[in-house]
């Protein structure tokens, strides 16, 4: 149990175009998903907080209106880097919390984005 | 969240036990110690947690000492599967944060 999913997996995609990453929780409810972004080398860094129902809450020195995320249903998050640079190429992996028992965290496989 | 401190990397050889070390010396009452590793580009996966029993499932142990300042993970013989990069981290029960990841420890098990 406790399966997340993300997809794509992997994605190439031209600058200044748009990317959509889903986090699906497979098999239980998540109210609250994590966006992280990973540079080569270097440890996981916390992006945002996707709240159900409501605005995600980013960390300071990441740009809600560039990284849109989107929480829509119980078991859905997604993440659109808009306008893509070469920059935002990166590891960007996902986790959801569960709502029962001791709310742990389960994480995704992760999508290597690669603008070009 | 109590800091935690890791060295950066180890060896091991294949077979042998791994033991991966990790201070905590502010960790409050309540926080309990978490291991996670994240094989090359992959996500990160649960191993296992405690408060301050030791603990033991399939994949590894995890001992914690009486103060709880410290602990250990051992992976009883390690393959080379488990290579990876592992995570100490210490976190509160029924915590609504995120997971916070610092360098963790870099393993790499030789044949």
């Amino acid at each position: 149990g406790a399966v997340v999913s993300q997809h794509p997996s992997w994605v190439i995609c031209k600058s200044g175009t748009s990317v959509k990453i889903e986090c699906r929780s497979l098999d239980f409810q998540a109210t609250t998903m994590f966006w992280y972004r990973q540079f080569p080398k270097q440890s996981l860094m916390l992006m945002a907080t996707s709240n159900e129902g409501s605005k995600a809450t980013y960390e300071q020195g990441v740009e809600k209106d560039k990284f849109l995320i989107n929480h829509a249903s119980l078991t859905l998050s997604t993440l659109t880097v808009t306008s893509a640079h070469p920059e935002d190429s990166s590891f960007y992996i996902c986790s959801a919390r569960e709502e029962a028992g001791l709310r742990e965290q389960y994480f995704g496989p992760g999508t290597r984005l690669t603008v070009t | 969240d109590a800091k935690t401190t890791q060295p950066p990397s180890m060896d091991c050889a294949e077979g042998r036990a791994a033991n991966l070390p990790c201070n905590h010396s502010t960790i409050s009452g309540n926080e309990y110690v978490y291991w996670y590793r994240q094989i090359h580009s992959q996500g990160p996966q649960y191993i296992i947690h405690g408060l301050k029993n030791n603990e033991t499932n399939e994949m590894a142990s995890l001992i914690i000492t009486e103060d709880r300042k410290s602990s250990t993970l051992i992976l009883p013989h390690a393959t080379l599967r488990d290579t990876a990069v592992y995570y100490c981290i210490v976190r509160a029960a029924n915590s609504g944060y995120a997971l916070n990841f610092g360098k963790g420890t870099s393993l790499l098990v030789t044949p």
